[in-house]
């Protein structure tokens, strides 16, 4: 069975200041993504990591994979307050793509 | 990038009662998902919906309580029979798109059962 774990599960942070959620997955998959939920709202999706070594950057947020240690990394550079919310990794697996396994989620606040 | 809508967004039903979700892609696409994500919790994928097969349900859900429709390659329905508050939820579908096949979800429609 497929478990994706993720931490911290709750990430209180100051603006301006950096920090990384990790992702651990328990099987061999060549695909990891990172969304977005803001409360109420459903998920955005915000990188798919393809292959080991993958880095992908958007804003203050950046994603990297590491299939060989099975763990995936988002990383926040000088946080502000609009990036609070939850994020999610997920894995899918070849032969099964689009059936996604979740992460717990990381609830992420950012404080003035 | 698809575009997913859902029906209806929200909704408060009795229990024992049923409710049917509708979901519509702006694109043929062969295989629609449909998860839960309990209050407070991750999403934990329900079945795939294939067009023109029986869905494949995943362990812990059975097609009496979540029967599914694939009409067609760009819509599909997920029914929640003989509801208890347990299945208080929302309930997101999602289909893969573009060349790197990134799963995109719906809207979502949130569900309280009394």
């Amino acid at each position: 069975e497929l478990k994706v774990e993720q931490n911290p599960l709750f990430l209180s942070m100051q603006e301006g200041k950096n920090y990384t959620i990790y992702c651990n997955y328990s099987t061999t998959s060549d695909r990891l993504y990172w969304y977005r939920q803001d409360p109420g709202k459903s998920l955005e999706s915000l990188f798919v990591l393809l292959s080991n070594g993958a880095v992908k950057q958007e804003g203050r947020l950046m994603a990297s994979l590491d299939t060989k240690a099975r763990l995936s990394t988002l990383h926040i550079t000088a946080a502000v307050h609009d990036l609070s919310a939850t994020y999610f990794c997920a894995v899918d697996v070849r032969g099964a793509r689009g059936k996604l396994t979740f992460g717990q989620g990381t609830i992420l606040t950012v404080h003035p | 990038s698809a575009v997913i809508s859902q029906k209806p967004s929200r909704d408060i039903c009795q229990r024992g009662t049923s409710l049917t979700i509708q979901c519509q892609v702006d694109s043929q696409v062969t295989m629609m998902f449909w998860y839960r994500q309990q209050p407070g919790q991750s999403l934990t994928l329900i079945a795939t919906a294939n067009q023109g097969s029986e869905a494949t349900y995943e362990s812990g859900f059975v097609i009496d309580k979540f029967p599914i429709s694939r009409p067609n390659l760009t819509f599909s329905t997920l029914t929640v029979s003989n509801m208890s508050p347990e299945d208080s939820s929302i309930y997101l579908c999602s289909v893969g798109s573009g060349p790197k096949e990134t799963q995109y979800f719906g809207p979502g429609t949130r569900l309280l059962v009394l």
